[in-house]
């Protein structure tokens, strides 16, 4: 199974400030063919499920705020909020589906 | 309003079995692909189950001959039975529909339930 590695564990940030949170998968989850990452971010609030934001590493979710910006390729990924609103307290997950899916062990994002 | 609703979740000792159930309205479940996804306290998800639109099943190595996916076209619904469980087994299921596109799936997850826990323990 592909494994994926989230960083930091944990981050506080102001709010109105920029969070960023890396996801890196133990072999590439970029297909060839098709130039597609497969590579998915989620937002978990306790007691909640997770919610996709992001697929393709960077094609939000209809109704995703704009803040939430997916980057990167191959083996290495980003979850951006470009400013940080209260709402955005969660853990976040990143996930590759390019084989059976797995999920990295999760960002939790406080305010400072 | 699209909705899962998981039920059949409890307390269950080692070696037992349990169905879980997983109820859906606005969609219908067998012309999606549909999973099953754990996720135990303090750690990530983790997959479990797939059923495709055409039936085929898959299952997380963990589970393999172990649990079963099926689901009720007259009902709506999906299901998971789980026997000859385990301690490691603990955790709250969801189920989620696959985001598909253009009929293939992609295996991100785009509408989940809120859950029903499972505690395996003796």
């Amino acid at each position: 199974d592909i494994v994926m590695t989230q960083s930091p564990d944990s981050l506080a940030v102001s709010l109105g400030e920029r969070a960023t949170i890396n996801c890196k998968s133990s072999q590439s989850v970029l297909y060839s063919s098709s130039n597609n990452n497969y590579l998915a971010w989620y937002q978990q609030k306790p007691g909640q499920p997770p919610k996709l934001l992001i697929y393709w590493a960077s094609t939000r979710e209809s109704g995703v705020p704009g803040r939430f910006i997916g980057s990167g390729s191959g083996t290495d990924f980003t979850l951006t909020i470009s400013s940080l609103q209260a709402e955005d307290v969660a853990v976040y997950y990143c996930q590759q589906y390019l084989s059976t899916p797995t999920f990295g062990q999760g960002t939790k994002v406080e305010i400072k | 309003e699209v909705q899962l609703v998981e039920s059949g979740g409890g307390l269950i000792q080692p070696g037992g079995s349990l169905r879980l159930s997983c109820a859906v309205s606005e969609f219908t479940v067998s012309n999606n692909y549909m999973s099953w996804v754990r996720q135990s306290p303090g750690k990530g998800p983790e997959w479990v189950s797939v059923i495709y639109s055409g039936g085929n099943t898959y299952y997380a190595d963990s589970v393999k001959g172990r649990f079963t996916i099926s689901r009720d076209k007259s009902k709506n619904a999906l299901y998971l039975q789980m026997n000859r469980l385990r301690a490691e087994d603990t955790a709250v299921y969801y189920c989620a529909r696959d985001r598909s596109e253009g009929g293939s799936r992609l295996g991100a997850f785009d509408i989940w339930g809120q859950g029903t826990t499972v505690i395996v323990s003796s």
